[in-house]
């Protein structure tokens, strides 16, 4: 059974369109998270969700919106598309204990592509 | 503020040659580092971590990692590569913390290795 799933794994879309990129875990984990990976391959965290509620959000522009309806899904919608939003994006899960960290094991990445 | 830096962005091997990537972090506690790498067209699979304890730690594939805290530095090594090893490699330190624990990676920019047969 996949761990981390999302869907779609690869989308190509226009400008100004609005889409959506789905993830889901099975490891029972508590905090999923987004994380935007560049045509440098640079990896960056946008969100993170903790039993649905938002703890992180790096200065992600309004355009995206994250949605996690339950502990196993967190789901980025993504409003007027740009050039710049030409990325893989990848969503990631973690159990969140107390003072210590736990391994965030990371979904297979969706392939966006504005054109 | 916490940092990742990988000095080599691109790096190349002989199959069957040892190998040895840099990774210095920046941050005020006891660090908890990882090393990740990515396959073309695929995900982010672990290779290792440290947490704390002995400042060499083992990893998948024949990885290892040695933790020097005077030096801020978590380079991953491996004795000999092959030809499989070619991917991208990320280290990474867990970051923002909050009361539950750490809730983000700061990944470095990356190492591509390529090797040659």
């Amino acid at each position: 059974d996949t761990a981390v799933s999302q869907t779609p794994k690869y989308l190509v879309t226009q400008m100004g369109n609005d889409k959506s990129i789905k993830c889901e875990q099975n490891l029972g984990h508590d905090t999923m998270y987004w994380y935007k990976q560049d045509s440098k391959k640079f990896l960056k965290i946008m969100f993170s969700y903790n039993n649905k509620e938002l703890i992180i959000n790096e200065t992600v522009p309004n355009r995206f919106s994250p949605k996690s309806p339950d502990k196993a899904h967190l789901n980025l919608h993504i409003n007027s598309l740009e050039l710049g939003d030409s990325a893989v994006y990848f969503c990631a899960s973690s159990r969140l204990s107390g003072g210590s960290y736990n391994e965030q094991f990371f979904g297979p990445g969706t392939r966006l592509t504005v054109l | 503020a916490q940092s990742v830096t990988q000095p080599d962005i691109h790096i190349t091997v002989s199959e069957g040659a040892s190998l040895e990537l840099r990774c210095n972090y920046s941050y005020g506690a006891t660090p908890y580092l990882f090393w990740y790498v990515q396959s073309p067209g695929q995900g982010l699979q672990l290779l290792l971590k440290y947490f704390s304890g002995d400042t060499l730690v083992q990893g998948i594939k024949g990885f290892e990692a040695e933790f020097k805290r005077s030096q801020s530095s978590f380079n991953l090594r491996k004795p000999s590569v092959h030809w499989s090893d070619a991917a991208e490699y990320f280290c990474a330190v867990a970051a923002g913390r909050v009361s539950g624990g750490y809730n983000k990676l700061i990944f470095g920019a990356g190492t591509r290795l390529a090797v040659h047969p």
